[in-house]
């Protein structure tokens, strides 16, 4: 079964860091494009980042320089390093594989609060 | 960034009827459009992906139209499990974006 279970998440104040990490079962982080996606509380849905396959990585410009998207192939494992975070980083994070090289996003985990407050 | 806008924002149904949500991109995404519900408190979830591809598992009585800058999502007949938030995403460019939702509720 593809199973993804993230952790990490929890209660930082503001221009602090933290490192989110999301263990995959059932197949290969390294073989697929994996992203993170966020939900604010109470609002919708909104792309944060992706790393292909090949290593390549995107972020959305919120994020561009304070978020960085990793994988530990031993693992089998993506990360998420946060700094210099903001009050309107508070969300849920949940990473979501894009089976093989497909855009959308299939399965999600189950999600992780950071919550930015000082 | 392309944005995406979902109508209606909230839609009262009842079980058995047919539902149609409605999703608009700002610029052409072709069929790079995708669909997913979320219940409360649980992930989102995949129900349609490039526009009209049924993800394996998901019941037929939801499909999905559109290619360009109009697409719609219709549940043919509304179970009580249906009711949920539904969004729209393209994947067409990055930032990869979603619609505001749809909460559709019970009548």
């Amino acid at each position: 079964e593809v199973q993804l279970v993230e952790s990490g998440g929890g209660l930082v104040q503001p221009g602090g860091s933290l490192r989110l990490s999301c263990a995959a079962s059932g197949f290969t982080v390294s073989s697929t494009y994996m992203n993170w996606v966020r939900q604010a509380p109470g609002k919708g849905l909104e792309w944060v980042s992706v790393i292909y396959s090949g290593g390549n990585t995107l972020y959305a410009g919120s994020v561009k320089g304070r978020f960085t998207i990793s994988r530990d192939d031993s693992k089998n494992t993506l990360n998420l390093q946060m700094n210099s975070l903001r009050t309107e980083d508070t969300a849920v994070y949940y990473c979501a594989r894009a089976p093989g090289a497909s855009k959308w996003f299939d399965p999600w985990g189950q999600g992780t609060l950071v919550t930015v407050s000082s | 960034d392309i944005q995406m806008t979902q109508s209606p924002s909230s839609l009262s149904a009842s079980v058995g009827d047919r539902v149609t949500i409605t999703c608009r991109a700002s610029q052409s995404i072709s069929s790079y459009l995708n669909w997913y519900h979320q219940k409360p408190g649980k992930a989102p979830k995949l129900l349609i992906y490039a526009a009209s591809g049924l993800q394996s598992g998901v019941p037929s009585r939801f499909s999905g139209s559109g290619s360009g800058t109009d697409f719609t999502l219709t549940i043919s007949s509304l179970q009580p499990e249906d009711f949920a938030t539904y969004y729209c995403q393209q994947s067409y460019g990055i930032p990869y974006t979603f619609g505001q939702g749809t909460k559709l509720e019970i009548k």
